[in-house]
């Protein structure tokens, strides 16, 4: 199956620092990526849908300014947490589709902010 | 829209034991039907999907899931667990036929607890 390569698989950050992670589609062209954060124990909430060459789209609820989304290629989309503060702690998956069917998944991106 | 309930947020079964694990949905369309295991500190690996054709799903590690489209249920099933389908489980549908990206709705997942 297609795979989606998300990196780093964590980070820790001080609080007031930036922190970027890349989500790449390494066989397969994907002009739409998802951002997803996920709390302990919780599922899955969709924070932005990525457009390749266009701007983001947010989630009601989520701070565009804070969670900056960079979808340059259509192998590469970043997220980048501006201004991380503890509250930002959390467990971040970026997923592509292919087609309008099945989603890949990254491996996921643990933030932990100081 | 559509909407996902998982009912069990956990469901502890001994080793070589049945297992069944609930997803029912809600929509007014069409939809497919996914379910994915997430393993610790690991991002979502497909289990299998339900796209058309025969209601009885067959997907990886053992599982099968089998859509019920008067009960708008697809329950996991798996005759005997191992240790290593400890994991959580989400069920998750997005709608047929949108062109273009789609977003999932995912239910809130079921922790299984597999004991020796």
């Amino acid at each position: 199956g297609a795979v989606v390569s998300q990196h780093p698989s964590w980070v820790i950050c001080k609080s007031g620092t930036s922190v970027k992670i890349e989500c790449r589609s390494l066989d397969f062209q994907a002009t739409t990526m998802f951002w997803y954060r996920q709390f302990p124990k919780q599922s899955l909430m969709l924070m932005a849908t990525s457009n390749e060459g266009s701007k983001a789209t947010y989630e009601q609820g989520v701070e565009k300014d804070k969670f900056l989304i960079n979808h340059a290629s259509l192998t590469l989309s970043t997220l980048t947490v501006t201004s991380a503060h503890p509250e930002d702690s959390s467990f971040y998956i970026c997923s592509a589709r292919l087609g309008n069917t099945e989603a890949f998944f990254g491996q996921g991106t643990r933030l932990t902010v100081v | 829209a559509q909407s996902v309930t998982q009912l069990d947020s956990q469901v502890p079964v001994f080793e070589e034991a049945p297992v069944e694990l609930r997803c029912n949905y809600s929509s007014s369309v069409s939809v497919y039907l996914f379910w994915y295991v997430q393993y610790p500190n690991q991002g979502l690996q497909l289990l299998l999907k339900y796209l058309s054709g025969s209601t009885l799903v067959k997907g990886i590690n053992g599982f099968e899931a089998e859509f019920n489209k008067s009960q708008t249920s697809f329950h996991l099933r798996k005759p005997s667990v191992h240790i290593s389908d400890t994991a959580e489980y989400f069920c998750a549908v997005s709608e047929r036929g949108q062109t273009g990206a789609n977003n999932l709705f995912f239910g809130t997942g079921t922790r299984l607890t597999v004991i020796p």
